[in-house]
């Protein structure tokens, strides 16, 4: 079952916006991952923050983590249109396994 | 990075026909490999775990006699979906970890869709 839940499901901008995802999880996590996913293809690892770190870098992207909340968010700064994709967060726990939310579908109109 | 190849991309057949899904982990030693289900527009739905050399771990409700998992090296694991019907249309992925799994990333196939006609 899936233990995350993403918000929003769709979001639709405009080249050169900033998109941000969140997801909110039920249990206690080792870590938090981010996965991006083309239309029909495999997912791409985007990131990942533990359970004792609060925020994390990465080219345009940043994701923050809040356990008290059991939250996450994924900002993808200044996107442009090859960021059109399905987002996914993952939480993760002993011997690696995922568990995934239900997804973001991003586009990002020319 | 480490790359995980899956074949074959896209397959379609009978119903009743039996249908062998490929993962390898190209430059890493994959310990564990996990396989999921993912249906149009959906998440990925864990279906089994698999660890070298043992039996895979299925997820409840997932029939083991129907999708039958060997990872019989450290960079192949094989489903098999067996007697396959219109149902069992989906995209299968699979993703590896190598050794040393605490705070690390799956990496994933391209998928497989699977069309039972």
């Amino acid at each position: 079952s899936q233990q995350g839940e993403e918000d929003p499901q769709a979001l639709s901008i405009q080249e050169g916006e900033n998109a941000t995802m969140n997801c909110s999880y039920k249990t206690s996590i080792n870590n938090l991952q981010w996965y991006r996913q083309n239309s029909g293809r495999g997912l791409v690892h985007l990131i990942l923050i533990r359970s004792n770190e609060r925020e994390k870098h990465s080219g345009r992207l940043r994701v923050t983590l809040d356990t008290s909340k059991k939250s996450s968010s994924l900002l993808i700064t200044a996107s442009r249109a090859a960021d059109t994709a399905s987002y996914f967060c993952a939480t993760g726990n002993a011997g690696n396994m995922l568990t995934f939310g239900g997804g973001t579908r991003l586009m990002v109109k020319p | 990075g480490a790359v995980v190849s899956q074949h074959p991309s896209w397959v379609i057949c009978k119903s009743g026909t039996s249908v062998k899904i490929e993962c390898r982990s190209l430059d890493f030693q994959a310990t564990t490999m996990f396989w999921y289900r993912q249906f149009p527009k959906q998440s990925l739905m864990l279906m089994a775990t698999s660890n070298e050399g043992s039996k895979a771990t299925y997820e409840q409700g997932v029939e083991k006699d129907k999708f039958l998992i060997n990872h019989a090296s450290l960079t192949l694991s094989t489903l098999t979906v067996t007697s396959a019907h219109p149902e069992d249309s989906s995209f299968y992925i699979c993703s590896a970890a190598g050794r040393g799994l605490v705070d690390q990333p799956q990496h994933f196939g391209d998928g497989t869709r699977l069309s039972i006609l």
